[in-house]
């Protein structure tokens, strides 16, 4: 089926620095997704985006929070200054369109260690 | 995770045997999506539902708007069967943030 890769898979990093993950989404994909999901536990919208812009963010998508992707590259997620708190798997999702119109394809996820 | 409602939280099946999952809405939900997260962690799209049921191989889901509800059957289950499985409904201002359940937990045991 169609794939979502996401780059690194894993990220060890000090509380207080800046990380980026990265998501390449399905090819003709339009719409493009983060969720956090912690320890196993239930998997948390964070942010949708399309046309280059953010459509919704929930409460967990903090001001460090931010997310682009320039010139149809990487979708990025980046979080600065990072927090303890950020520690868990980050998944990229993309689908072909909005509302119940289309199935969302999740990456591998990308483990963030703050410590 | 109040707004999709999964049982069981956790379920445990010998293998060969058969079992369903369900998913209850509190919202207004057109459209359902199931996963499996498998023990590594990935996200195995299973079902993507409008009203109606859908088969494919040992699996069968049904969804049902009127009532606000979703079934996952799992006939002769194995082993590689055990993760855990998602439901998702599409909810949001924009309609189009994907809204999960916090899973059922499968062990399937030999």
């Amino acid at each position: 089926g169609p794939k979502v890769l996401q780059i690194p898979s894993h990220q060890i990093i000090d509380m207080g620095q800046m990380v980026t993950l990265n998501c390449d989404p399905v090819s003709n994909h339009l719409y493009f997704y983060w969720y956090k999901q912690i320890l196993g536990q239930q998997m948390e919208f964070l942010v949708n985006f399309y046309n280059g812009k953010v459509m919704e963010k929930s409460k967990l998508f903090k001001d460090q929070f931010s997310v682009e992707r320039p010139d149809g590259s990487y979708f990025t997620l980046k979080i600065q200054p990072t927090a303890l708190e950020d520690s868990a798997v980050y998944f990229c999702a993309s689908s072909l369109g909005r509302r119940s119109g289309n199935t969302l394809y999740f990456g591998e996820g990308s483990r963030l260690i703050v410590v | 995770g109040d707004k999709v409602k999964q049982s069981p939280s956790a379920l445990s099946l010998q293998e060969g045997t058969n079992s369903a999952l369900r998913c209850n809405f509190s919202i207004a939900a057109t459209t359902v999506q199931w996963f499996l997260q498998n023990p590594r962690g990935s996200l195995i799209n299973l079902f993507y539902l409008v009203p109606g049921t859908k088969e494919n191989g040992r699996l069968k889901s049904a969804f049902d708007s009127k009532e606000s509800y979703s079934t996952l059957h799992i006939r002769d289950a194995q082993l590689e069967d055990s993760g855990t499985y998602f439901c998702a409904v599409f909810y949001g201002s924009s309609g189009n943030k994907l809204i999960f359940g916090i899973g059922t937990l499968l062990s399937v045991k030999p």
